[in-house]
């Protein structure tokens, strides 16, 4: 079946650094999504994305769609406290909507 | 406006065991999901409602798991003979329609724990 790579699996950062993570899959979806979850929560939608080559940013986020439909990249900008938590990627091609296993972020002020 | 709510919270019940676990979704949204998600991984679908019929059910893993949306809001996914390898959380969520846009929200979950 369809799989998604995220990696890395848990980053440590400074407050005020920026971060990256990516996903990838060997599978073409038609839209990505970003989720962050936090602890007793369910997935919240950060960004969706709908179109290869598509850069999307909201607030210090910003995601992009790879040009071949396969990966997706999340970048946060000068990380907060309250930035901490799970980071999912989904990927869609029809029905289900398939998820990764997330990225954990800490932030050390 | 108020999001995607499931109840209860937190379930606890013994092995063979019936449970129930409600989703009440967004208002006027017309498609319903159900994850199941294990510690440590990302939400696995379940099954997916577009109004009061399953579109997909592929994701539900047997015969003892089974859900239903009969008025197009609500949705009960239910568990028989419950077995250990059933304890996660069970997620659910909605988006607009099941076309195009595909946001999908979610609730807080279901913790489930079977002993």
């Amino acid at each position: 079946g369809q799989q998604l790579n995220q990696s890395p699996q848990s980053m440590f950062i400074q407050e005020g650094e920026d971060v990256s993570m990516n996903c990838t899959s060997s599978s073409i979806f038609n839209t990505w999504l970003w989720y962050k979850q936090d602890p007793g929560e369910g997935p919240v939608l950060l960004i969706a994305l709908y179109k290869a080559g598509e850069l999307t940013s909201n607030g210090r986020l910003t995601a992009q769609f790879g040009i071949t439909r396969k990966d997706s990249f999340l970048n946060i900008s000068a990380s907060i406290p309250s930035d901490v938590g799970i980071y999912f990627c989904a990927g869609l091609s029809g029905t289900p909507l398939v998820f990764g296993k997330g990225t954990r972020l800490s932030v050390i002020a | 406006g108020a999001g995607v709510s499931q109840t209860p919270s937190n379930k606890v019940t013994e092995k063979g065991k019936y449970v129930e676990l409600r989703c009440d979704p967004i208002s006027g949204h017309t498609a319903l999901y159900w994850y199941r998600q294990s510690l440590g991984q990302g939400p696995e679908f379940l099954i997916y409602f577009q109004g009061t019929g399953a579109a997909d059910d592929s994701g539900l893993p047997n015969d003892r798991f089974f859900a239903v949306r009969p008025e197009g809001s609500v949705s009960t996914l239910k568990i028989q003979r419950t077995e250990r390898g059933d304890s996660a959380v069970y997620l659910c969520a909605s988006s607009l329609s099941g076309g195009p846009s595909y946001e999908q929200y979610f609730g807080p979950g279901t913790r489930l724990t079977v002993t």
